[in-house]
């Protein structure tokens, strides 16, 4: 039962333009999301996160959007480049849980 | 860098062996989280431990176990080792229980022949 799905294997994107990648999930008990970047034989690295009583959060280039009556997720880069070339994951965890529910990733190359 | 070290990089060995991983979390930090990733796949969480006491469970094989010690490494060890297992582990750690988020360390790739 895959709770967190990013259908979107890859992305490719020109430098400098906006880069959306998206996230959806099944479980209304998740009151926390993140997002990490994963460069090739690296762990991830922690991006950005947004509480279930908000709706966006921006840091920087980045901005997660969170719509929860449609359960997505949504992880805006502006603008877009070529260093962000990585596989991101969105990342759930259920209310007073302690375990974070991966999605599959989605690979974003920026072109230069 | 993140600060969580694990070890070794690699690892390769046999069916039906056992192994063991190590992590090394962030200074400071007290939770300690280990996680699988398959080919292709999310990180599918393994178990949790909090100040050397285990806090949450996963999907973890029987055949797999893990600890914390009292300087807060941690250990996950894997036995009975199937072709299956072939994956990249990987370690967090994050303050406190559920404190997120949680920082990860490189991994450890497993390959079993």
């Amino acid at each position: 039962d895959q709770q967190v799905k990013q259908n979107s294997p890859s992305l490719s994107v020109q430098e400098g333009r906006i880069s959306i990648l998206n996230c959806d999930y099944t479980n209304s008990m998740f009151d926390y999301f993140l997002w990490y970047k994963k460069y090739p034989a690296e762990g991830p690295t922690f991006l950005i996160s947004i509480s279930s009583i908000k709706d966006k959060n921006e840091d920087g280039r980045f901005t997660v959007f969170l719509n929860k009556s449609a359960k997505h997720l949504s992880l805006h880069i502006v603008p877009s480049q070529p260093g962000d070339s990585a596989v991101y994951f969105c990342a759930a965890r259920v209310d007073s849980s302690y375990k974070l529910i991966f999605g599959s990733g989605t690979r974003l190359l920026v072109r230069p | 860098d993140s600060g969580v070290t694990q070890t070794p990089k690699h690892l390769i060995t046999a069916t039906g062996q056992r192994v063991t991983l190590r992590c090394s979390p962030r200074s400071g930090d007290l939770s300690v989280y280990w996680y699988q990733q398959s080919l292709d796949q999310g990180l599918q969480f393994l178990i949790q431990y909090y100040n050397g006491e285990e806090r949450a469970k996963g999907n973890i094989l029987e055949r797999f176990s893990a600890q914390q010690f009292p300087d807060l490494h941690s250990e996950l060890n894997l036995s009975s080792l199937e072709l299956g297992d072939s994956a990249l582990y990987f370690c967090a750690s994050s303050p406190g229980a559920g404190y997120q988020p949680q920082h990860f360390g490189d991994g450890t790739r497993l390959s079993i022949l």
